[in-house]
């Protein structure tokens, strides 16, 4: 079975800092991989995914992330932080193929000060 | 997303108590789950429905059964409710293979 870590379980940032939040999985063969964001008292919106391709992958409201294969790593970056992207941020992992159950990671508390 | 609805958004019941968590979907996936979520934990698997005949066992089944009456409808029971099982509980829906998951906007269950 899979799973997925995420180290940080709370971030504080000012505006305008970078972000890097970490995620690591544990699985054997392919993977897809997604961020998913939670703002307060809102349920889960996806911010993007990786099947395929290109490892560095862009989603909405300027994050991106990259796909490290040889390091078991999908983390999520951002130049610059707003105090709008306040958030609990969820790495999930699920293996390629038909049998689609998602795993997440335990989420990452992010707030950004004004 | 509106085209994933829970019912009730939140409920208070007391231990040994039936209660049942609806969603209800018009995006037309024939894929539905249950998750449910707890501070520091991140969300679980509790059952999951690739179509109407099909129903699996999650991470965390026990103490839990689902019911799927229509490729619209997902339903969440607790046949005896304790306080352990309060928690934010999520439905989601996906296409076929290789397809996003969208989320309901959740039920908060406090057992007491």
């Amino acid at each position: 079975a899979q799973s997925v870590s995420q180290h940080n379980h709370h971030v504080i940032l000012s505006e305008a800092a970078s972000l890097e939040l970490g995620c690591n999985y544990s699985y054997g063969g392919t993977v897809n991989l997604f961020w998913y964001v939670q703002y307060p008292g809102q349920h889960l919106q996806l911010l993007l995914k990786y099947f395929s391709g290109d490892p560095l992958v862009k989603g909405i409201k300027g994050f991106e992330a990259e796909f490290i294969k040889s390091k078991f790593s999908f983390n999520l970056r951002k130049p610059s932080v707003q105090w709008s992207d306040t958030a609990e941020y969820f790495c999930a992992v699920e293996p390629s193929g038909s049998a689609r159950q998602l795993t997440f990671g335990s989420g990452t508390q992010l707030t950004v000060l004004p | 997303d509106a085209d994933v609805t829970q019912t009730p958004r939140n409920r208070i019941t007391k231990t040994g108590k039936r209660i049942m968590l609806e969603c209800s979907q018009t995006k037309g996936h024939d894929r539905m789950y249950w998750y449910r979520q707890d501070p520091g934990l991140g969300l679980r698997l509790i059952y999951y429905s690739f179509d109407v005949k099909d129903i699996n066992k999650g991470e965390i089944s026990d103490g839990y059964s689902v019911s799927r009456q229509a490729q619209a409808k997902f339903s969440l029971s607790l046949e005896s409710a304790i306080p352990n099982q309060t928690a934010l509980y999520f439905c989601a829906t996906s296409a076929v293979a290789q397809e996003t998951q969208y989320f309901g906007p959740g039920t908060r269950l406090l057992v007491l």
